[in-house]
């Protein structure tokens, strides 16, 4: 099992719905959890992080954690176009000090007009 | 402006031309990172450093070389690039180590795409 897993997508949601992004993962000492956003062509860049369970809200993004199920999602409420883009979980890894992410290999999302 | 930058943006060349992407960050950060990015494959570590003269490998470090003498600046080297290593490649840094495996934000380079014939 790959240690973070996404649905690639695309995933089509209309202007100004909810869009739900997924992530799961295998390690269950994993505390911390980022969303990064990739538009095409360009670097990731951080959307949100989450360390405890539950819900965490930054304007119309909302990350979940549930440590148990072992699965971290991603919300955005009333899509717009602009959010069209590929959204990466990330699990970060403490190897000797240092912070290795790993990556999922994203969530392609389609905001339609 | 806060930034980590890679040079070159566009590079095409053929199999066995050494070649070498710089990275510098002027976050005075311990951390930097290389990865690359394939289609369905998403992005996978090559080398990291936690300071100056600390590097070691990721997951993909074949063919790869990295140096880190300066704080901010990591460069990598492809001694010997094969058309496997096309591709498209980022530079990362954050601060160094983080409190009770909370992680540490990443800051992403622009990217390099690297065509090799």
């Amino acid at each position: 099992q790959k240690e973070v897993e996404q649905n690639s997508g695309p995933l089509s949601v209309p202007e100004g719905a909810i869009a739900s992004l997924n992530c799961t993962y295998s390690d269950r000492g994993s505390q911390s959890f980022f969303w990064y956003r990739q538009y095409s062509g360009k670097s990731p860049e951080l959307i949100m992080s989450i360390y405890s369970n539950g819900d965490k809200e930054d304007g119309r993004f909302t990350a979940q954690l549930n440590k148990a199920s072992q699965y971290v999602s991603l919300l955005i409420r009333d899509s717009q176009p602009s959010d069209s883009a590929t959204y990466l979980c990330a699990l970060p890894h403490i190897t000797g000090g240092g912070n290795k992410l790993t990556f999922g290999t994203g969530t392609q999302l389609k905001v339609e007009l | 402006e806060a930034q980590v930058t890679q040079n070159p943006r566009y590079l095409i060349t053929v199999t066995g031309k050494k070649l070498t992407v710089t990275c510098s960050q002027n976050m005075n950060h311990e951390y930097m990172s290389w990865y690359r990015q394939d289609p369905g494959l998403g992005l996978r570590q090559i080398y990291y450093s936690m300071n100056v003269e600390v590097t070691d490998k990721g997951d993909v470090p074949e063919g790869y070389k990295v140096s880190r003498k300066e704080k901010r600046n990591f460069p990598l080297i492809l001694e010997s690039p094969s058309p496997n290593q096309t591709s498209l490649y980022f530079c990362a840094s954050s601060r160094g180590r983080s409190s009770q495996g909370a992680g540490e934000t990443q800051y992403f380079g622009p990217g390099t795409r690297l065509l090799v014939l």
